[in-house]
């Protein structure tokens, strides 16, 4: 099953507006990451939060950690309509191969001009 | 410029056919990974290198072999034996001494079966 769950599935604003995505998992992590997918293309890494972390930045990005509710969010601030893509967030277990990921099922952001 | 290069972007096959999807890196990443994606879902592992001449099993490795004879090079087979090849294939890559498992993809191969 998969390790993260995004929510919402889907999320429509408005230009200008914030864009909040959450991420729960299940089990201990090493480290919790955001990708991006433009349509039909790859994912492209956004950002890596490490699990002694609470928050980190990254431009218009934040996230934040809470551990002990084995979960994250990703707040895209003033977004644009090119910010429309899906956003999936991946976990590292602390257990096992650091290099493997567990990808969640994906949050469909669209922004409107 | 340095990358990962999937092909081909578009694959038909007949049902019974057996393909082969391409990725080639030259980041000198360690390792690769192949995943897939069905619609409106996650990815989902199905082989991953991390050093030449070996490979591991994903969670869904039924219906699909590679080969890593190359560092640069990682190729995934989708046989017949695969029920519902029907998906988006995404291969990546990343350092293996890196251990946050940061991993930077291609832009993915779309097969569909006739």
């Amino acid at each position: 099953s998969q390790q993260g769950e995004e929510d919402p599935q889907a999320l429509s604003i408005q230009e200008g507006e914030n864009a909040t995505m959450n991420c729960s998992y299940k089990t201990s992590i090493n480290n919790l990451q955001w990708y991006r997918q433009n349509s039909g293309r790859g994912l492209v890494h956004l950002i890596l939060i490490r699990s002694n972390e609470r928050e980190k930045h990254s431009g218009r990005l934040r996230v934040t950690l809470d551990t002990s509710k084995k979960s994250s969010s990703l707040l895209i601030t003033a977004s644009r309509a090119a910010d429309t893509a899906s956003y999936f967030c991946a976990t590292v277990r602390s257990s096992g191969s650091a290099r493997q990921l567990t990808f969640g099922s994906g949050t469909q952001l669209t922004v409107l001009p | 410029d340095g990358g990962i290069t999937q092909s081909p972007k578009y694959l038909f096959r007949k049902e019974g056919q057996n393909v082969t999807l391409s990725c080639e890196q030259n980041l000198n990443h360690d390792a690769m990974y192949w995943y897939r994606q069905d619609p409106g879902q996650g990815l989902r592992l199905i082989y991953y290198s991390q050093i030449v001449n070996d490979f591991q099993k994903g969670d869904i490795a039924e219906g699909y072999s590679v080969s890593r004879e190359k560092k640069e090079s990682f190729p995934l087979t989708v046989t017949s034996a695969q029920k519902n090849p029907t998906a988006f294939y995404l291969c990546a890559s990343s350092f293996v001494a890196d251990k946050t498992g940061e991993l930077f993809f291609g832009e993915g191969s779309r097969l569909t079966v006739l």
